[in-house]
């Protein structure tokens, strides 16, 4: 069964400072791979994706995430982290050949501290 | 342009009660899918409808509920005899396609008694 694990809780980080999020994911095709960032009482906002091609992907708000595929990774990072970052962020997969469904992890909530 | 608008943004009923919800995803798009979100937890898929109809199903937790999209825009998640296991936010998402990015509406947080 495919699934997406997100380690971590919580990520603590000043401001100013490079700031990753982990995900892992378990699927038995190719990979489609999200991320998502929700603020408090809003929806799910689109960060940026993988499909293929290129494993460094670049998104909004400065956001980056590398698609390794030996450790079946697609962590979230940034060069420069700012208060404003501070959200809960969700990665997701979908399959190549069905990508009628996002599978989402847990979430993990960034706190990025003045 | 105008999102994925959701209504009601609240809906907070009794046990047993008939609850209906909304969703108007982003004009043109023909895909819309409907998540259900508890508490601490990641979004969970529900129903996928391509056009009109019901495209993928299999995430329906039971009978209770059901979704429509009659002329293939709105749609409309419905859920009979609410119970309290059925609270959490309803969230619905649209895209150009099947193999587009989905985008997110803001949700509806729906409470049972």
């Amino acid at each position: 069964a495919q699934s997406v694990a997100q380690p971590e809780d919580q990520v603590n980080v000043a401001e100013g400072n490079p700031l990753t999020v982990k995900c892992t994911y378990s699927v038995s095709g190719n990979p489609y791979l999200f991320w998502y960032v929700q603020y408090p009482n809003r929806g799910l906002q689109f960060l940026l994706k993988y499909i293929t091609g290129d494993n460094l992907v670049k998104g909004s708000y400065g956001f980056e995430a590398e698609f390794n595929k030996s450790q079946t990774s697609f962590h979230l990072k940034k060069p420069s982290a700012l208060v404003s970052d501070s959200a809960l962020y969700f990665c997701a997969v979908s399959l190549s050949y069905n990508t009628d469904k996002l599978i989402f992890g847990t979430g993990t909530r960034l706190q990025v501290f003045p | 342009g105008a999102g994925v608008s959701q209504t009601p943004s609240n809906k907070v009923t009794e046990k047993g009660k008939y609850v209906e919800l909304r969703c108007d995803p982003i004009s043109g798009h023909t895909a819309l899918y409907w998540y259900r979100q508890s508490l601490g937890q990641g979004p969970e898929f529900l129903i996928y409808f391509q056009g009109t109809g019901a495209a993928d199903d299999s995430g329906l937790p039971n009978d209770r509920f059901f979704a429509v999209r009659p002329e293939g825009s709105v749609s409309t998640l419905k859920i009979q005899r609410t119970e309290r296991g059925d609270s959490a936010v309803y969230l619905c998402a649209s895209s150009p396609d099947v193999r587009d990015t989905q985008y997110f509406g803001p949700g509806t947080r729906l409470t049972v008694l």
